[in-house]
Formats: C-alpha cells, sequence, structure tokens
C-alpha cells in the first residue's frame, strides 16, 4: 500500500518559533510537493521539489524554506512563525512522466498562537 | 502564473446529477485531473483527461473539455450521499510537472 506520511496530525507553536514539518514517501517518486489549504482557497502550492536537492518556488513561498536531502524526505520550514501560518498542510508525491497522479498525506493542522 | 478557479459549493439531491465546474488560465496545460477530498482526508485522483481530448468517460464520472474557453467540467451521474466531499480541479503543463490546484469545490448530497 502506497504510503506519504506526515510527522504529525495536530501542532501548536507559538509565533516566532521554528517549525519543521516532516513528509516521508515510500514509492520512489521523484516529485514532492507541500501545499496549504485554507477555506475558501483551495491548495495553494508553497514548493516542490522535483529531484533531491532541488526546489522550486510555488505560488506562496514567503515565510517558508524546504529541504530534500533524501529522496524519500521533503521538509517545510517555517523560520519564524507567524499566527497568519495558521493552516492545514498538505505533502504529496508523484513520479516524472506523463499523468500525475499525486500521492497526499493526511495533513497536518498547524496552529500559530 | 497559472490560476485554476471554481465554485465554492454545490448542493445536490441524491439521485441527481451533479456538475462542478472549473475554470483555469494556462495554456500549456498538458492534462487536468479531478481530485476528491473526504472529510478528515487527504486528496486522492478520481480521473484525468489529456488536452487534445474533449471528453471521457469513467462510470459514473463524466468528464468534459473546452480547451479554447479553458473550461472543465466533472458530471457525476447518480449522486449518492458518499459523493459528498471537496472537488478540486487540477492541471500540469510540461516541465518537471508542478501540480496547480484550483479553490476546490464542496458537493452536499442531501437525502
Amino acid at each position: 500500500d502506497v504510503k506519504v506520511t506526515q510527522s504529525s496530525r495536530y501542532l501548536v507553536k507559538r509565533t516566532g518559533e521554528k517549525v519543521f514539518l516532516e513528509c516521508v514517501q515510500d514509492m520512489d517518486h521523484e516529485n514532492m510537493f507541500w501545499y496549504r489549504q485554507d477555506p475558501g482557497l483551495g491548495l495553494r502550492l508553497i514548493y516542490f521539489s522535483y529531484d533531491v536537492k532541488m526546489k522550486e518556488k510555488g505560488d506562496i513561498p514567503e515565510g517558508y524554506s524546504v529541504s530534500r536531502e533524501k529522496k524519500e524526505r521533503f521538509s517545510l520550514i517555517l523560520e519564524s512563525a507567524s499566527t497568519n501560518q495558521t493552516s492545514m498542510y498538505l505533502c504529496a508525491s508523484s513520479l516524472q512522466g506523463g499523468i500525475t497522479e499525486a500521492f497526499f498525506g493526511q495533513g497536518t493542522r498547524l496552529t500559530v498562537v | 502564473g497559472e490560476d485554476v478557479e471554481q465554485s465554492l459549493f454545490l448542493s445536490v439531491r441524491e439521485g441527481d446529477s451533479s456538475v462542478i465546474n472549473c475554470t483555469y488560465t494556462d495554456s500549456s496545460s498538458t492534462y487536468l485531473y479531478w481530485y476528491k477530498q473526504e472529510p478528515g482526508a487527504g486528496l486522492q485522483l478520481l480521473t484525468y483527461i489529456f488536452s487534445n481530448m474533449d471528453m471521457k468517460q469513467d462510470q459514473r464520472l463524466t468528464v468534459l473539455l473546452n480547451k479554447k474557453d479553458k473550461h472543465l467540467s466533472l458530471r457525476i451521474a447518480d449522486t449518492q450521499t458518499g459523493d459528498s466531499a471537496i472537488y478540486f480541479c487540477a492541471e500540469t503543463n510540461t516541465g518537471f510537472q508542478k501540480l496547480v490546484f484550483g479553490t476546490g469545490t464542496r458537493l452536499l448530497v442531501s437525502p
């Protein structure tokens, strides 16, 4: 059974903290994505990676960075968390080439207080 | 950049057909997709269509693509209460397959 696993389901952090969201996939996929999901705004792409150590900015990269040191792991970093980063964060992975069927993790609900 | 828009909400009765619409701006889109998100879950791929097709049928699902107007629709025949979910359209273009999603349409099916 294919799997994308996000390290936490729920997270509460304080303003100004550095926050790490981890995502691991076991399908040997080249592409990995981080999205945030907010009501009425849908899924917005923060960053994606198409290979180890490679990354591309999505539509809303400000305030975030990413790390992909190994193929199976893609980390999202909030350098200094702010209340407007309270959201649901979704990680996904896909193969390259042809149809992009993305497999999603369960999501991390992050609250910044 | 790419922009994908959907209406936010659709309510239908069980047994009716549902039609969910999507418009996109990127004329270089190669594939267009419909994903479904059930409560408390991640997204799952429902169906897709290649940009040189104008229709695809998959059991109760019919996808229509009007490339000239950049309009995509998903028709669900004989809608069931289990179809209640959020439906997202998405698109990719050539290259490294950046996957861009729409705003999502919440479908509510009442008995």
